[in-house]
């Protein structure tokens, strides 16, 4: 069971570039979550999704898009890389919101320089 | 509007001896509660959560955590700390009423240091 699969794992950037970050989940899971972990910041959501087809905006939502056009990916997209979007981000993903428990994937590692 | 405060930073206690590690969140409803862990390197862990019932709420890991309303404060605490419990852990908290449903919100975390 592979669980909150994210890809890739690492990537570094030129400021000005987009990329697209892929999350996916194999627990049929509706709710679905990006987040970016910065020293000292803790997580900070970005963007959420409560269902297929849908997505809402989190706390830290700028500079980025997100798509969920099925229900086991979430989608996350930078379309022109800054050095501030330079972070650790992590996909998650529940049955249920907020009850049920968040899994969450190993994480992505961007740079952008 | 959601929010978690971790007072601590950084802890470091002695293998065998006690932890608390403290959490007060601001919500305007019944909160649903969380506490994961972050091994360097790593995804979050669920230890445990709480949403109703029994104030006092028992986790992975020997863990466990006590809901206090009037405090606002969800402390997670463990009676004897291993050396393997170095990560990092995070306070959360979500709800179900004032569209804040799908919003998981987590504190900044408090990093735990074991001396041996």
């Amino acid at each position: 069971n592979a669980g909150v699969t994210q890809t890739p794992k690492f990537r570094v950037l030129k400021t000005g570039q987009s990329m697209t970050l892929l999350c996916a989940q194999d627990m049929n899971h509706e709710y679905m979550y990006w987040y970016r972990q910065d020293p000292g910041m803790g997580l900070r959501l970005i963007h959420y999704s409560v269902g297929e087809g849908t997505t809402a905006k989190g706390e830290v939502p700028d500079g980025y898009n997100v798509s969920r056009l099925k229900k086991q990916n979430f989608l996350l997209g930078l379309e022109s890389a800054a050095p501030s979007q330079t972070s650790v981000y992590f996909c998650a993903s529940s049955y249920d919101s907020p009850a049920g428990e968040a899994f969450f994937g190993q994480g992505t590692r961007l740079t952008v320089v | 509007a959601q929010s978690v405060t971790q007072p601590d930073i950084h802890i470091t206690v002695s293998e065998g001896a006690s932890l608390e590690l403290r959490c007060n969140y601001s919500y305007g409803a019944t909160p649903y509660l969380f506490w994961y862990v972050q091994s360097p390197g790593q995804g979050l862990q669920l230890l445990l959560k709480y949403f109703s019932g029994d104030t006092l709420v028992q986790g992975i890991k020997g863990f466990e955590a006590e809901f206090k309303r009037s405090q606002s404060s969800f402390n997670l605490r463990k009676p004897s700390v291993h050396w393997s419990d170095a990560a990092e852990y995070f306070c959360a908290v979500g709800g179900r009423y004032g569209g804040s449903q799908g919003n998981l919100i987590f504190g900044k975390g408090t990093k735990l240091s074991v001396k041996p």
